[in-house]
């Protein structure tokens, strides 16, 4: 079955805290994997994605994830989070019909 | 901004009503996708549209669901007989046809069934 698993619901960091969410999937075929924020009151926009090429990309706002094939893992890093990142973080993932299966979502705080 | 419109943005409803929501997709992409989304969870996907063929449909999308895209532009979701179950966050997005087909989306319409 296709799904996606984040393993942490909800985090709370400081400020300057390193951040890491992880997220596995299960998906048979080639994937394209996205990381999805949503801030408090606003849409979903999207972070970063990787489809092909470097598995390290480089997403929006200092944000990064790798993927490793071989671990099933799209994981989302920042060095150092601020207190503007608090929000909604979903990995999802998608084949050739661009249809997505998203996590259950991790909230992220962060405290000043 | 050209992104993604959802209207309306709220609807409270009685139970047994239908109802009726529009997605207007960023106008050059030819891609539309339907998702619902509960508290706590994820979106997780109702349909798609390629221009105006319906392409796939999930399991989730009972025969009280239907979803129209006519003209290949905007896209109507429609419930009958609605029930408290089917309070959710309907979201809309769209993407250009090519692969990675990366999705902007819609601020959603809550639906509240009483």
């Amino acid at each position: 079955a296709q799904s996606v698993s984040q393993h942490n619901h909800h985090v709370i960091l400081s400020e300057a805290a390193s951040l890491e969410l992880g997220c596995n999937y299960s998906y048979g075929g080639t994937v394209n994997l996205f990381w999805y924020v949503q801030y408090p009151g606003q849409h979903l926009q999207l972070l970063l994605k990787y489809f092909s090429g470097d598995p390290l990309v480089k997403g929006i706002k200092g944000f990064e994830a790798e993927f490793i094939k071989s671990k099933f893992s799209f994981n989302l890093r920042k060095p150092s989070v601020q207190w503007s990142d608090t929000a909604e973080y979903f990995c999802a993932v998608s084949g050739n019909t661009g249809k997505l299966i998203f996590g259950q979502g991790t909230t992220l705080q962060v405290k000043p | 901004d050209t992104g993604v419109s959802q209207d309306p943005r709220h609807k409270i409803t009685k139970r047994g009503q239908n109802v009726t929501f529009r997605c207007d997709p960023i106008s050059e992409h030819n891609r539309l996708y339907w998702y619902r989304q509960t508290l706590g969870q994820g979106p997780e996907f109702l349909t798609y549209f390629q221009n105006e063929a319906q392409l796939e449909k999930s399991r989730l999308l009972s025969d009280r669901f239907s979803a129209e895209r006519p003209k290949g532009s905007f896209s109507t979701l429609e419930i009958q007989r609605t029930e408290q179950g089917d309070s959710a966050m309907y979201l809309c997005a769209s993407s250009r046809h090519a692969e990675p087909y990366e999705q902007y989306f819609g601020p959603g319409t809550r639906l509240t069934v009483t």
